[in-house]
């Protein structure tokens, strides 16, 4: 069956980087997008970025390009998220979630979620 | 950027039909997905492509799509229902295109 096993919960102090992992099984790793989305405290979900485990292509939004760096190990079809200079905005749940065999797919499968609490 | 409106929450008895609206500019030429959230847990996807339902998603979870707005609509509506709908499109093309809505909190009375 799919999975997605995502890395445990981080503390990190502002201006340090998280690097997230998302261990998939189940499927063929490379025939799927990878995204990830976020929800801080008692908020709702936003999208971050995409990435095509196929060729290591990534898209992001303006606000987190400068930050954001998407990456795989085809080796282990894990997908990694890493984000730079965090400030204590970025406290949230980090999902990784199987996307489609496109860039516009819907999001299929889920992982459980990583805290990254940022605190001084 | 793309703007996707939901109401906060929505209340509904046991047995009842709840309907969830998501609103945004001509949302119905886009595709638009559902995503259940129970606390404490990840999403899940209850409708994709305004009206599809994933395997193991019960038949009383329905979407339709027109106009400004995408509705979920949950028939019977069973205490285990009871969480956060978030309604996501795809901007094509824009800075931003991966879009979630505010989310609706569904409270079962």
């Amino acid at each position: 069956q799919v999975q997605l096993v995502q890395s445990g919960a981080e503390v990190k102090k502002p201006g340090a980087s998280v690097k997230v992992s998302c261990k998939t099984s189940g499927y063929t790793f490379s025939s799927y997008y990878v995204s990830w989305v976020r929800q801080a405290p008692g908020q709702g979900l936003e999208w971050m970025g995409w990435m095509n485990p196929n060729n290591g292509d990534t898209g992001s939004p303006q606000k987190f390009q400068d930050r954001i760096t998407m990456t795989r190990d085809t080796a282990t079809t894990t997908a990694y998220m890493q984000l730079n200079s965090l400030k204590s905005g970025d406290t949230a749940v980090y999902y990784c979630a199987r996307g489609g065999g496109y860039k516009y797919g819907h999001f299929d499968f889920w992982g459980q979620g990583t805290l990254v609490t940022v605190s001084s | 950027s793309y703007v996707l409106t939901q109401p906060p929450s929505v209340s509904v008895a046991p047995g009842q039909t709840a309907r969830l609206t998501c609103g945004g500019n001509n949302i119905g030429m886009r595709s638009v997905q559902w995503y259940q959230q129970k606390p404490g847990q990840a999403p899940v996807e209850v409708i994709y492509y305004d009206s599809d339902r994933p395997s193991g998603i019960p038949e009383r979870f329905s979407g339709s799509n027109s106009g400004n707005t995408a509705t979920l609509t949950i028939s019977r509506v069973e205490a285990g229902d009871e969480a956060d709908y978030y309604c996501q499109v795809w901007d094509n093309g824009s800075d931003h295109p991966g879009v979630f809505g505010t989310g609706t909190k569904v409270t079962v009375l």
